[in-house]
Formats: C-alpha cells, sequence, structure tokens
C-alpha cells in the first residue's frame, strides 16, 4: 500500500476484556515497530521486527502484551486483560531495513479502557 | 531511565522568527539522531536527521546540530510559519541508525502571527 495502515482507529474496551490492534506496513518493507504514546508522555516503544530475525520485545510492560507478524508483513498487537493504564495511542511504523531510522508511521489506533 | 529528554514540553515563537527546540540524550551508543513532527490525530513525520560524523545538517528552514561532547542535539527552524506548529520529538539510534528508535517526550511548538 502507499502507506502504513492501523485499524481500528478508535477502540474503547471494557477494563479486563482482550484487545486486537492491527497493522499493515509498506509492502516490501522489512522492519515493523510497535510504539505508544500515553497522554502528555512520548513515544514509548514496545516491539520491533526485522526480516526473519526473533523480534525484539524489550520494550513490551508486561506479559499481558503480546504481538506477531505474519508471513514478515502484516501484525497484530495483542493486549490481554486491559487495564485503565493500557490507554493510549498505539502507533506503528514501518522501514526499508537499510535506511537508518528512515520509518513511516501510521496514524495509530487510539485505545480507550474504561 | 529517559536516554532521550526534551526538557522543553512546549515553545511559543512568532512568525518569521527562529525556532529552537532542544534535546539531550545519555546514551554514548547513539550514532543517528532525528526529529519527527507530529500534527493531532496523525502518525509522526520524519522532518530531518543527522550521523553522529557531523555537527550540522540543513534542509531548507529546517537545520539540526549535534555536539557529541555535551550529548545535546538541536533543531533550528528559520524563518517559523504557522504552519510549523506542531509537536516535535527527538529521536536517536544506535548500530549506524538501523537499530530501533528511542523517542523523547516532545515539546509542542505554537507559532502566532
Amino acid at each position: 500500500g502507499a502507506g502504513v495502515s492501523q485499524s481500528p482507529s478508535n477502540k474503547v474496551t471494557e477494563k479486563g476484556k482482550d484487545v486486537e490492534l492491527r497493522c499493515d506496513p509498506i509492502s516490501g518493507h522489512t522492519a515493523l515497530y510497535w510504539y505508544r504514546q500515553s497522554l502528555g508522555q512520548g513515544l514509548e516503544f514496545l516491539i520491533y521486527f526485522q526480516g526473519n530475525s526473533a523480534p525484539d520485545k524489550s520494550g513490551l510492560p508486561s506479559d499481558r502484551f503480546s504481538a506477531e507478524r505474519t508471513g514478515g508483513s502484516v501484525s497484530t498487537l495483542t493486549i490481554q486483560r486491559t487495564q485503565q493504564e493500557d490507554s493510549a495511542v498505539y502507533l506503528c511504523a514501518s522501514s526499508p531495513a537499510t535506511t537508518p531510522g528512515g520509518y513511516t508511521f501510521g496514524s495509530g489506533t487510539r485505545l480507550t479502557v474504561v | 531511565d529517559q536516554q532521550v529528554k526534551q526538557n522543553s514540553p512546549s515553545l511559543s515563537v512568532q512568525e518569521g522568527r527562529i525556532s529552537i527546540l532542544n534535546c539531550d540524550y545519555t546514551n554514548s551508543m547513539f550514532d543517528y539522531f532525528l526529529w519527527y513532527k507530529k500534527y493531532p490525530a496523525e502518525g509522526p513525520t520524519f522532518l530531518i536527521s543527522i550521523s553522529s560524523i557531523k555537527d550540522k545538517n540543513e534542509d531548507g528552514r529546517f537545520t539540526v546540530f549535534l555536539n557529541k561532547s555535551a550529548k545535546h542535539l538541536s533543531l533550528h527552524i528559520v524563518p517559523s510559519q504557522p504552519g510549523d506548529s506542531a509537536v516535535y520529538f527527538c529521536a536517536a539510534s544506535a548500530k549506524k541508525g538501523t537499530d530501533k528508535l528511542i523517542f523523547g517526550t516532545g515539546t509542542r511548538l505554537q507559532v502566532f502571527p
């Protein structure tokens, strides 16, 4: 596609429910990243996929968070048993492997846990 | 531990004047630095970058300065325009820029007429 596509754009969920956020990266981009931005905060790194390498999960805040990337393309970020502190904008980005820092971000999914 | 810091949460500048946004980092392994701009309800967009082998990079109205000894970089916008009003994020990366980006907390710039 022309850009990074994220769905849904907005999600309201009840505390304790599971949610899945989807990211469709730019075709051919081998690197995919998930970040989140909580209210008044910067972009917090969550997880990074690079080709067939094992993902860098060092930013995931708890074991309720997981992500997968199927076929080297679409990625799904899953949050189990959501808590109110999970409320944030979840941003996905992709980049060609050889470009230093050349991320293209999607518009994000705004998650609200009530 | 905040490895990339933007100590000014907001900045207000008159149209036509210079805007200077500052960023400090702590990790000496960082070797590539970027600035991103973010409008509300949109994802961040890349603005300008600099490698650690340089101390200045210029692109039109935007110039980034890097002071490695002070672990400090700044973004200069001149002349500032109302359309520049946005949140600006500083970011840093290691491994010649191929590692994940670590972002600062952002500075909200408002350019008024």
